[in-house]
């Protein structure tokens, strides 16, 4: 069962900040972020274990609620680079082995 | 250093025809992963595999067959290829779905007319 991802798109101005929400209906081990430019292939941004640990990577930061199999993706004073659509993917507890992504964030970035 | 590799990168089919796509990677990773994606639907998992020999269905396998002969490559097939299988398609390994990142070969478009 995919993930729930929301908003669907955000438009931002370069410098404003964004939020991405991801949710799982189940007891989830994982929580990965990938970001995808047109024509591209998914590229990954970073992975959240169970454990409600939050990482960053530059301005791009992300939070993991184990007890409510919520992760957000943060995007802190967002760059024109930034635009391209968000997946997130969750992989459910007991073993399941396999990533399941949600529909996708589309964020654009204008100057 | 390829990483992941699909082949072919664009293929055009009739209704009916079969084709195999195939998936090579060298980075000695044991899973590996067949997606598609369509506007507005994300990436759907096909089947995956956790390692030679081995494969999995995913959410939308029907339609699909793989095999995972070799530890490297794992080849999708369609036996009977109809228009809903017109799409992106996505293949993707790691080394771990607990802590590692799946890297992803280019795509392949495919057409059914």
């Amino acid at each position: 069962q995919q993930p729930v991802q929301s908003p669907q798109a955000v438009i931002l101005r370069e410098g404003e900040d964004a939020v991405i929400n991801c949710s799982s209906s189940k007891a989830l081990y994982s929580v990965h972020w990938y970001r995808q430019k047109h024509g591209e292939a998914p590229v990954f941004l970073m992975i959240l274990l169970k454990g409600g640990e939050q990482k960053g990577h530059d301005k791009i930061s992300a939070s993991f609620n184990e007890k409510k199999q919520q992760s957000s993706l943060y995007l802190t004073a967002s760059q024109l680079s930034y635009s391209g659509t968000y997946f997130c993917g969750t992989e459910a507890q007991g073993g399941s082995e396999k990533l399941v992504f949600g529909k996708g964030t589309k964020l654009t970035v204008n100057p | 250093n390829a990483g992941v590799t699909q082949t072919p990168k664009f293929r055009v089919l009739k209704t009916g025809q079969s084709m195999t796509l195939l998936c090579a990677q060298d980075m000695n990773h044991e899973y590996m992963y067949w997606y598609r994606q369509d506007p507005g639907m994300g990436l759907r998992l096909i089947h995956y595999s956790v390692g030679e020999g081995t494969t999995a269905k995913g959410e939308v396998p029907d339609g699909y067959n793989v095999s995972r002969l070799k530890k490297q490559n794992f080849l999708l097939g369609l036996e009977s290829a109809a228009p809903s299988q017109t799409s992106v398609y996505f293949c993707a390994s790691s080394y771990s779905t607990y802590t590692g990142e799946l890297f992803f070969g280019e795509g392949s478009r495919l057409t059914v007319l």
